[in-house]
């Protein structure tokens, strides 16, 4: 059965503290990995997507990669404004024609 | 306001009540959701349209469940007899026709939180 597992759980850093998430998963066939950033009451805003291991993407101080098993969300230098949930998901090739699955989430508190 | 709107935001009701809440994806997108998430949780699958076609429910969407996309535009979700285990925040998403070889993201609305009493 398809599995994605976020961690850390929580994740407290200083203003410009870097650091990474992780997000683990196991699909049958990976046809697309996402990230999305959710805030408080609002829904999930979609970030990345990545398709193929070695690939990378960046947004502002978000880098996002992917290995044959897991992903990384690196975020440098942070500040409060990216203290958010970060959920990953995954898309397999065996799902269904959108069905994706969502890990639980890794809560990330950036204090000034 | 072009992205996708949910109403209403917020619903309290007493057990055993029917509820019935509304999507409006983006007007482009011919593709629509429908998630559960719960605190600490991320979304979980419920339902997708593929224009006005139901094309897949989850397991998760039991008999009390019921989906509907008339014309391909809005969709509601209807759950009749709630239950305090159907509390939860009820989100919608779209996403466009996707081009060969590339996943399109699904872009989400801002949710619908259910309290059942």
């Amino acid at each position: 059965e398809d599995q994605v597992t976020q961690s850390p759980e929580a994740l407290r850093l200083q203003e410009g503290e870097s650091s990474s998430l992780n997000c683990s998963y196991t699909v049958s066939g990976l046809r697309g990995l996402f990230w999305y950033r959710q805030d408080p009451g609002k829904g999930p805003e979609f970030l990345f997507t990545l398709y193929s291991a070695g690939e990378e993407k960046e947004k502002e101080r978000l880098k996002a990669t992917l290995t044959k098993k897991e992903s990384f969300l690196h975020i440098t230098a942070p500040k409060p404004e990216d203290s958010a949930t970060y959920l990953c998901a995954v898309r397999s090739g065996y799902s269904s024609a959108s069905k994706i699955i969502f890990g639980s989430g890794t809560r990330l508190s950036i204090r000034p | 306001d072009t992205g996708v709107s949910q109403n209403p935001r917020h619903k309290i009701t007493k057990r055993g009540q029917n509820v019935t809440f509304r999507c409006d994806p983006i007007s482009e997108h011919n593709r629509l959701y429908w998630y559960r998430q719960t605190l600490g949780q991320g979304p979980e699958f419920l339902t997708y349209f593929q224009n006005e076609a139901q094309l897949e429910k989850s397991r998760l969407l039991s008999d009390r469940f019921s989906a509907e996309r008339p014309k391909g535009s809005f969709s509601t979700l209807e759950i009749q007899r709630t239950e305090q285990g159907d509390s939860a925040m009820y989100l919608c998403a779209s996403s466009p026709k996707p081009l060969t070889g590339v996943l399109n993201e699904q872009f989400f609305g801002p949710g619908t939180r259910l309290t059942v009493l």
